[in-house]
């Protein structure tokens, strides 16, 4: 099973800020991550997937990079509800699996 | 507009049999495939099994085979989830996702959750 270990654990940013979120995976997975964002009593969301496309709906301050073991979700101007926890998920291995998330909290 | 709406929150004993469902609408059906995913009180994520409905293909976490059944009727667009002796441990927030691409991919639209509490 590939492990997904996310970082840091816990972001507390301002607004207009800009977030770095990682996701580094136990093994190659090339591109097949996604990332989602659930914010709290709410189902998970599709925010990228293919490691660096933008789902339906999502605004262009989202951003997705990287390849491999190492990738990186960036929000690149912090708004009041970017808050919540992010998770990334590879498709590469079965079963897929989600790495443990991380806590964004906006100032 | 693509739509995965779940049955209600369920409170059940220990030991008792439950059958939690997904229905979708919006899209064909029996073109994607149906995830469920657990996620226990504060915790993430666990993917827990897949089906596809164009000819009912059916697999399994290697943590949730046994323990659970997945199941669908395309008749009626509908996936299903269920346990037949629930234990206190299956306490938590269950969803359902489509499948955006193929069997093991990411869950491109989900539904609202079914909360699963299970107690004495």
């Amino acid at each position: 099973e590939i492990v997904l270990t996310q970082s840091p654990g816990t972001l507390s940013l301002s607004p207009g800020e800009r977030a770095t979120l990682s996701c580094r995976a136990s093994q190659s997975i090339i591109s097949y991550l996604a990332w989602y964002q659930q914010k709290p009593g709410q189902a998970p969301r599709l925010l990228i997937y293919g490691a660096s496309n933008r789902a339906t709906g999502i605004p262009d301050r989202f951003s997705g990079s990287g390849s491999g073991t190492d990738f990186t979700l960036t929000i690149s101007r912090l708004e009041p509800e970017d808050c919540g926890v992010y998770y990334c998920q590879q498709y590469a291995g079965s079963p897929p699996t989600f790495g443990q998330g991380t806590k964004l909290e906006i100032k | 507009e693509v739509q995965l709406v779940q049955s209600g929150a369920e409170v059940k004993k220990p030991g008792e049999s439950l059958k939690i469902s997904c229905k979708g609408s919006g899209y064909s059906f029996t073109n994607y495939w149906i995830a469920w995913v657990r996620q226990m009180p504060g915790k993430g994520l666990e993917w827990m099994g897949i089906i596809y409905f164009g000819d009912s293909d059916t697999r399994y976490s290697p943590s949730f085979q046994g323990q659970v059944t997945i199941s669908g009727d395309k008749s009626i667009n509908t996936a299903y989830l269920q346990w037949s002796s629930l234990k206190a441990s299956d306490t938590a927030m269950y969803y359902c996702a489509r499948l955006g691409l193929g069997g093991y991919s990411y869950g491109d639209y989900w539904g609202q959750g079914t909360l699963v509490t299970v107690s004495s």
